[in-house]
């Protein structure tokens, strides 16, 4: 059974639209982080949080809020949509002992 | 921040080699180095790390070695198989990171059968 899920799958938006990706895991790990992946960038950090109610800014987080409203949850969400915004978007969870596990992804495209 | 540089981009190897992948870091304070592979398609799966504590670990076909003085470490994979061919991706993580990943930007690994 998947520990890391993420809602939606693939997402197509409109410029200057609101957009909510979510993230749930059942690993009870007090870590999550979102990430984009780019060609030719890896995947970057862009929000993460080290419990419920608390989010940190990543490395790229303009453009980006997140939100931790409990410790299964993570949401990342872009209040004004951009097409620089298209790309693939994991969520993960992580221990205290730095292992990372990853969801899915979620393909989103901002026309 | 701490930055990591992942030397190849592509790497094209015989089936049953060796593949080698390189990568080095800058933060002198990074003490967890991960390995993660991606499928066409898929998300990222853990395949080993190793730790500042350690300059080897081998876990069946897999090999990771760190030189702390050098910045540098390195996935080994012996005998590779057609189900290597995949994304490759070093991190590193630790000291003022805190639990943050920073990710190499990717190596695409092709075994050819």
């Amino acid at each position: 059974e998947a520990a890391v899920t993420q809602s939606p799958r693939n997402k197509v938006a409109v410029t200057g639209g609101k957009v909510t990706l979510s993230c749930n895991q059942t690993n009870n790990h007090n870590n999550m982080y979102w990430y984009r992946q780019d060609t030719g960038h890896g995947l970057r950090l862009i929000h993460y949080s080290y419990g419920a109610g608390s989010t940190e800014k990543g490395d790229i987080p303009d453009g980006y809020k997140a939100s931790r409203p409990s410790q299964e949850n993570f949401s990342l969400i872009l209040e004004l949509a951009t097409p620089s915004q298209t790309s693939v978007y994991f969520c993960a969870s992580g221990t205290g002992n730095y292992e990372q596990y990853f969801g899915p992804g979620t393909r989103l495209t901002v026309l | 921040g701490e930055k990591v540089e992942q030397h190849e981009s592509t790497l094209s190897v015989r089936e049953g080699d060796s593949a080698v992948i390189n990568c080095t870091y800058t933060d002198t304070a990074s003490s967890y180095f991960p390995w993660y592979k991606q499928e066409a398609g898929k998300s990222l799966h853990f395949v080993i790390d190793i730790r500042s504590n350690v300059d080897r670990k081998q876990s069946q076909r897999l090999i990771v070695l760190l030189d702390k003085k050098a910045k540098r470490f390195s996935l080994h994979i012996t005998a590779t198989q057609p189900e290597d061919s995949a994304i490759y991706f070093c991190a590193a993580s630790g000291g003022n990171m805190g639990y943050k990943l920073t990710f190499g930007t990717g190596t695409s690994l092709l075994v050819d059968p």
